[in-house]
């Protein structure tokens, strides 16, 4: 059963442009949600966070959307780079006495030039 | 700062074989989390260890085990390796339990042949 969902595995943008990557969950007891950046060859780099308690948080051209309602999150990057080609993941945990994160299964981004 | 390290980088293995993996921690970090990331797919959480003991494990069997040193640093057994046990094995520090942002290493990727 997979609780965090990346329908698009990927997703092509222009340079300049903007980039929305999108993410549904199924577990209402998610309470922090996450997006990670990987590039080939090395580990998930964190990029942003929200908690439940929020609908949006912005860290310079990331933004992340929640929308608890309907168990649906989005991450925007304006302007894209070419730099930001990469997988980027969603993932959530509820909190508890271990804060493991349950992924998504990643959406393949290429900014072109 | 120190981020988070793994060796070896990669690793081949025939089935049945056992093999151990190692982390170290993000400096100022006293947990560490272990993930299988199988080709295509999201992390999945394996377990976790906090003050050199399991807090937390996820669905994975007892042939995978795991131990935190003092120093906080940890490693990942896996025995009796099984085909489908290749997949890249990544390793997250945090600042305690409760903290929702970890940080991974670049992985160690296992063939198993």
């Amino acid at each position: 059963d997979q609780q965090v969902k990346q329908n698009s595995p990927s997703l092509s943008v222009q340079e300049g442009r903007i980039s929305i990557l999108n993410c549904d969950y199924t577990n209402s007891m998610f309470d922090y949600f996450l997006w990670y950046k990987k590039y080939p060859a090395e580990g998930p780099t964190f990029l942003i966070s929200i908690s439940s308690i929020k609908d949006k948080n912005e860290d310079g051209r990331f933004t992340v959307f929640l929308n608890k309602s309907a168990k649906h999150l989005s991450l925007h990057i304006v302007p894209s780079q070419p730099g930001d080609s990469a997988v980027y993941f969603c993932a959530a945990n509820y909190g508890g006495a271990t804060n493991k994160l349950i992924f998504g299964t990643g959406t393949l981004l290429a900014v072109q030039p | 700062e120190t981020g988070v390290t793994q060796s070896p980088t990669h690793l081949i293995k025939t089935r049945g074989q056992q093999v151990t993996l190692r982390c170290s921690s993000q400096s100022g970090h006293n947990t560490v989390s272990w993930y299988q990331q199988a080709l295509g797919q999201g992390p999945q959480f394996i377990f976790q260890y906090y003050r050199e003991e399991e807090n937390g494990r996820g669905n994975f069997p007892p042939r995978f085990s795991g131990l935190q040193f003092p120093n906080y640093s940890s490693e990942l057994n896996v025995n009796a390796l099984e085909l489908d046990d290749s997949a890249l094995y990544l390793c997250a520090s945090s600042a305690g339990t409760s903290a929702n942002e970890q940080f991974f290493g670049p992985g160690t990727r296992l063939t198993v042949l």
